[in-house]
Formats: C-alpha cells, structure tokens, sequence
C-alpha cells in the first residue's frame, strides 16, 4: 500500500517568497502532523490534525506558518515571507488513532525548502 | 517540559562490533519510548518502540529496554552490519493522549566499517 507522499521533494525559494509543502497522509489516517528537522538535529514538532481540526499548533515558529487540513486528508503547510532560517526538511507523518497507547506514526520522504 | 538526550555522534565502530546508543529521557507520567532510523537518501522510519516500564522493543536484531527507574531507553545490536549505518533518532511521545507529537533527540550518525 502507499505509504505517505509529499511534495516537491524539492523546493528553493528567494528570501520574501511564499510557498507551499503538501502532505498526502495513509488513506484512512485520522492523525496527521507536521515536523521541521534542521540540518543535523532532529525533527521539531510543529502542528497536530485529528480529521480537520488543528488541535495544536504550538510549534509553529512564527505568524508566517499555517497548515490546513480541509477535508480531513491532504494537508497543505504555507510559509509566507520565507526567511533563510526557514531552510530545513519539511517532514509530514500520519497515525491511525487507536484508543490505547500513543499510535505509530509513518513519516513521508520530507520536502527540503531552501531559502536563498 | 518532556526532553530526550542522546549520544552524540558520530560513532564508527567495524563490522560485526557490539552496538550500545544511549538515550536517557525527562517526562512527566508514562510516555512510549521509540528508536527511529533514518538511512541515507530515506525517510524517517520507526525501529522499535516499548509503551510501558520494562518493556523491551527488538527490530532487525535491535533492542532497547524501557527502564523507568533510571530514565533510559539505550539501543543495542550485538553485532553490526554495513547496512546499519544510518542516524538513529529516541524519541517519546506522549502520556495520556492517544496521538500526540513525538519529541525526537538530535540524531546519532552510526558509520560500520566492512
């Protein structure tokens, strides 16, 4: 089956632009999250869906990130203005929520965004 | 707030060497405790994990055991292969909610010599 997909795998973008990272999670994933790994350290958590509601967005750096979920399945992360410090892997990851203990999350290729 | 500390790399060790990663954790009530490997030009993926006190999580000849009373979660493997060379990341999420983020250590870089 597929696993989870993001996309571009790739992105370079001039200080001051906007862009936009997209997550296609595991069909059937209630949760999915967003993690900033910079080079060398690892992945940070930035923001939490449970179907469409945004639960927790409390690792999002600044006013300039905002991620969407609308229909509860493909997310969509935006940084406006991107500045030089936003360079990093984008990592998106899904879970199957169970009842029980915290669920595995299955974690996608990461986009790398370069700000030039 | 919850943290993981790990060893820093990068550790090279040769072929068929006994593996030890540590990684010691601060968290409030019960978290899951995981080892995630990420192999070069690859995504993050989830090595083993242990969801309470004494568990033991064991993947690929990996293991780890959860021990609460000195706060560790060490990795081992007893012997070594090319192919383990990877970053390997601890991580916990989590006590009382069902999906929660994962807080992740800073990585250790593994090199195996042939």
């Amino acid at each position: 089956g597929a696993g989870v997909s993001q996309s571009p795998r790739y992105k370079v973008a001039k200080r001051g632009q906007d862009v936009a990272l997209r997550c296609d999670p595991i069909s059937g994933h209630v949760s999915l999250f967003w993690y900033q790994q910079a080079l060398g350290q690892g992945p940070e958590f930035l923001t939490y869906f449970q179907n469409e509601a945004q639960l927790d967005k409390s690792g999002l750096p600044s006013d300039r990130f905002f991620a969407e979920r609308p229909e509860g399945s493909v997310s969509t992360l935006k940084i406006q203005r991107t500045q030089q410090e936003d360079s990093a892997v984008y990592l998106c990851a899904s879970s199957l929520v169970s009842s029980g203990s915290p669920d595995t999350q299955y974690f996608g290729p990461g986009t790398r965004l370069t700000v030039l | 707030g919850n943290s993981v500390t790990q060893m820093e790399g990068p550790v090279t060790l040769s072929e068929e060497a006994f593996l030890t990663i540590n990684c010691t954790y601060t968290a409030t009530g019960y978290p899951s405790l995981f080892w995630y490997v990420q192999y070069p030009g690859e995504g993050l993926q989830l090595l083993l994990k242990a969801t309470k006190a004494d568990d033991k999580g064991s993947n690929k000849g990996f293991e780890a055991t959860y021990r609460k009373e000195t706060t560790s979660f060490h990795l081992e493997k007893g012997s070594v292969q090319v192919s383990d060379s990877a970053v390997y990341f601890c991580a916990l999420s989590g006590s009382y909610s069902s999906a929660s983020k994962i807080i992740f250590g800073s990585g250790t870089r593994l090199s195996i010599r042939p």
